[in-house]
């Protein structure tokens, strides 16, 4: 049964750091990786898709790896802002053709 | 990618009602689902939706209680019945527009049950 865990919870840092978010999951067999951006009370917002031949994708700021043989994504976001203060989740799709989802990383970015 | 349109955005119910949600795509998508995100936690699907035959449900959701309807390739609706302050939640529609592809999710519709 596929599992997959997100180190930190929860992170603040300040305005203009550069961080990292992980990701692992327990079954290598996958067909895709996708962070999304969750904001309070709202739905999610896709970020970033990785399929399982890829070891990296970007879009601005954002920067997500995919290391399949050890079950680990991060993400990285370049000189925060304010506005990335958000939940971030990671999810996983197998072969059964679900997204398994983690339980997120809250970021805080303070002014 | 894919616009979706999820009514209502929020409503609050009083238990044993029953509540239908929608979810409108702005193009035809393989594939359909339902998530539910309660208090704190991550989502969890529901079922998928099945165009023109009966949902597949997961572990633990039953037709009963989740009704889920899909007359076509852009719309599906969700319907939490005989509702318990337990089923106050986030559900979530999402999409896909080929399989295993990139997922698609509409904003949301938080159910308070009282």
């Amino acid at each position: 049964k596929q599992e997959v865990t997100q180190i930190p919870a929860a992170l603040s840092v300040p305005e203009g750091e550069n961080l990292v978010l992980n990701c692992s999951f327990t079954d290598s067999a996958i067909y895709n990786l996708q962070w999304f951006r969750q904001d309070p009370g709202k739905g999610l917002t896709s970020l970033l898709l990785i399929q399982s031949s890829q070891r990296e994708q970007t879009s601005g700021r954002l920067n997500a790896s995919l290391d399949k043989s050890s079950g680990r994504s991060t993400l990285y976001i370049a000189a925060s802002q304010p506005g990335d203060s958000a939940t971030y989740l990671c999810a996983v799709k197998g072969n059964t053709g679900k997204l398994i989802f983690g339980q997120g990383t809250t970021l805080q970015v303070k002014p | 990618s894919a616009v979706i349109s999820q009514k209502p955005s929020r409503d609050i119910c009083q238990r044993g009602t029953s509540l239908t949600i929608q979810c409108q795509v702005d193009s035809q998508v393989t594939m359909m689902f339902w998530y539910r995100q309660q208090p704190g936690q991550s989502l969890t699907l529901i079922a998928t939706a099945n165009q023109g035959s009966e949902a597949t449900y997961e572990s633990g959701f039953v037709i009963d209680k989740f009704p889920i309807s899909r007359p076509n390739l852009t719309f599906s609706t969700l319907t939490v019945s005989n509702m318990s302050p337990e089923d106050s939640s986030i559900y979530l529609c999402s999409v896909e527009i080929v399989v295993n592809t990139e997922a698609f999710f509409g904003q949301g519709t938080r159910l308070t049950v009282v």
